[in-house]
C-alpha cells in the first residue's frame, strides 16, 4: 500500500470547518484513499472513502485533487467530539486488504 | 453499520500467564478478520490477519507462538498472549472485514503485572 503523510497535530475552533490534509503522491491507480478516526481508548471509526471522485456523507467530505496524489477530508462543523487522531490511509480494495495505519493527525477542536 | 464486539474489555494479568481475547462480529459473518496492537502514543501496528478456517498469517516480526489466533467460526476469532509479559502490556484491537469495509473493535486493554 502507497504510504501517506499527514501534518501530526492541528487545531480548529469549535463550529468551524476542520480541513485536515492528507498527501499520497505514489498511490496506484487502483488505491482507494480511507478516512479513520480514532477517539482516545477505542477502535478506529470509518468516516469516509473515495477512489476519485469528491464524496460526502453525514459525517465529512472527501476532496481528492485530479492528478490523485492528495486529498483533504473537510469536518464541515467540528464538535469538541471531534477531538481525535485522524488516519488516512490509501490501499488495495482487492487482494490483502489489511488496512496500514500511519501516524495519523491528532486533531484538537477547542472551544 | 456492521458491529465488532470484544472481550474483556481490560484485563490484568500476572507475569507468566496466559489471556485470551475474543473478537466477534455481531452482525454480519467475516471470513477476514484482523488483529492490531496500539502501544501509548503510536499508531496501530497490525499483527495479524485471520482467514475462518486456515491458519492466520503473520507480520514480520510478529512471533506466532506467542500470539496465537484462533478464526473457528465466520463471527468468532480470538487472540491468545501465551507466557505474557510486561513488554505486551498495549491495546489491542481486532477488525472484521464484511464486503469491501473494515469496521474494528472498541479494543481489550491488556495489563501485565
Amino acid at each position: 500500500d502507497a504510504k501517506t503523510t499527514q501534518p501530526t497535530s492541528m487545531d480548529c475552533a469549535e463550529g468551524r470547518a476542520a480541513n485536515l490534509p492528507c498527501n499520497h503522491s505514489t498511490i496506484s491507480g487502483n488505491e482507494y484513499v480511507y478516512w479513520y478516526r480514532q477517539i482516545h481508548s477505542q477502535g478506529p471509526q470509518y468516516i469516509i472513502h473515495g477512489l476519485k471522485n469528491n464524496e460526502t456523507n453525514e459525517m465529512a467530505s472527501l476532496i481528492i485533487t485530479e492528478d490523485r496524489k492528495s486529498s483533504t477530508l473537510i469536518l464541515p462543523h467540528a464538535t469538541l467530539r471531534d477531538t481525535a487522531v485522524y488516519y488516512c490511509i490509501v490501499h488495495i480494495i482487492q487482494g490483502a486488504q489489511k488496512l496500514v495505519f500511519g501516524q495519523g493527525t491528532r486533531l484538537t477542536i477547542n472551544p | 453499520g456492521a458491529v465488532v464486539s470484544q472481550h474483556p474489555s481490560r484485563v490484568i494479568c500476572k507475569s507468566g500467564t496466559s489471556v485470551k481475547i475474543e473478537c466477534r462480529s455481531l452482525d454480519f459473518q467475516a471470513t477476514t478478520m484482523f488483529w492490531y496492537r496500539q502501544f501509548p502514543k503510536q499508531s496501530l501496528m497490525l499483527m495479524a490477519t485471520s482467514n475462518e478456517g486456515s491458519k492466520a498469517t503473520y507480520e514480520q516480526g510478529v512471533e506466532k507462538d506467542k500470539f496465537l489466533i484462533n478464526h473457528a467460526s465466520l463471527t468468532l476469532s480470538t487472540l491468545t498472549v501465551t507466557s505474557a509479559h510486561p513488554e505486551d502490556s498495549s491495546f489491542y484491537i481486532c477488525s472484521a472485514r464484511e464486503v469491501n469495509e473494515q469496521y474494528f473493535g472498541p479494543g481489550t486493554r491488556l495489563t501485565v503485572t
